[in-house]
């Protein structure tokens, strides 16, 4: 069975501070989808990134970057220069696949990380 | 596009009477749709695999008689919490797959904050 975990259950930090919220996931599977959503108060959820596990770039999005490490099975994602909108929990996400590739859709959810930026 | 709406965004009911939540693809069809459960300050929790046409597929200790979940479009699905008690509160999401469209995420909607008192 597949398991998501982030150990960081709340960071607090200044605004324009750099933060990395940090992301491991089990699975025996060799084909898998890795998440990223953003909840706000409001809860909603908003969608950030998706990376399957054959892609192991890291990528590079306005302020968020996210670092994959199949290795070491983490995908950790760094807001730079924080700001006070990204206030917010943050989930890490896992999807498994079949052979083909294509995911069954459900996610398993880690328990998030509450970040809080301060003014 | 890919637009999910989950109705109603809120909701307050009392002990002991049903509630349905609706969950619509606006403009992509959808054979699967997944709901999730999320109590105050902890995760999202798969409760159920709703499948267009068929009797959905709900995880371990989530009781199928009590959340009842109709899948009868490829634009909607509906979760009834019947027989809702104050532990029935809770943050209820639902997601949606695009039939056509693989590899792709899940769309969520907004979520519906459910309140028993």
């Amino acid at each position: 069975a597949q398991k998501v975990t982030q150990a960081q259950t709340e960071i607090s930090v200044v605004e324009k501070e750099d933060v990395t919220l940090d992301c491991v996931y089990e699975t025996r599977d060799t084909t898998y989808y890795l998440f990223w959503y953003k909840q706000p108060p409001s809860g909603e959820l908003v969608f950030l990134i998706r990376r399957n596990s054959f892609d192991e770039q890291n990528e590079i999005s306005g302020r968020y970057s996210w670092n994959f490490q199949k290795s070491t099975s983490s995908f950790n994602f760094t807001i730079t220069a924080s700001q006070v909108v990204d206030s917010a929990v943050y989930f890490c996400a896992l999807s498994e696949a079949n052979a083909g590739g294509t995911s069954y859709g459900k996610l398993t959810f880690g328990q998030g990380t509450i970040l809080t930026v301060h003014p | 596009g890919a637009v999910v709406s989950q109705h109603p965004s809120w909701v307050i009911c009392k002990s002991g009477t049903s509630v349905k939540i609706e969950c619509r693809s606006l403009d992509f069809q959808a054979t699967t749709m997944f709901w999730y459960r999320q109590f105050p300050k902890q995760s999202l929790m798969l409760m159920a695999t709703s499948n267009e046409g068929s009797k959905a597929t709900y995880e371990q200790g989530v009781e199928k008689d009590k959340f009842l979940i109709n899948h009868a479009s490829l634009t909607l699905s509906t979760l009834t919490v019947t027989s809702a008690h104050p532990e029935d509160s809770s943050f209820y999401i639902c997601s949606a797959r695009d039939r056509k469209i693989f590899n792709t995420e899940a769309f969520f909607g907004q979520g519906t904050r459910l309140t028993v008192v």
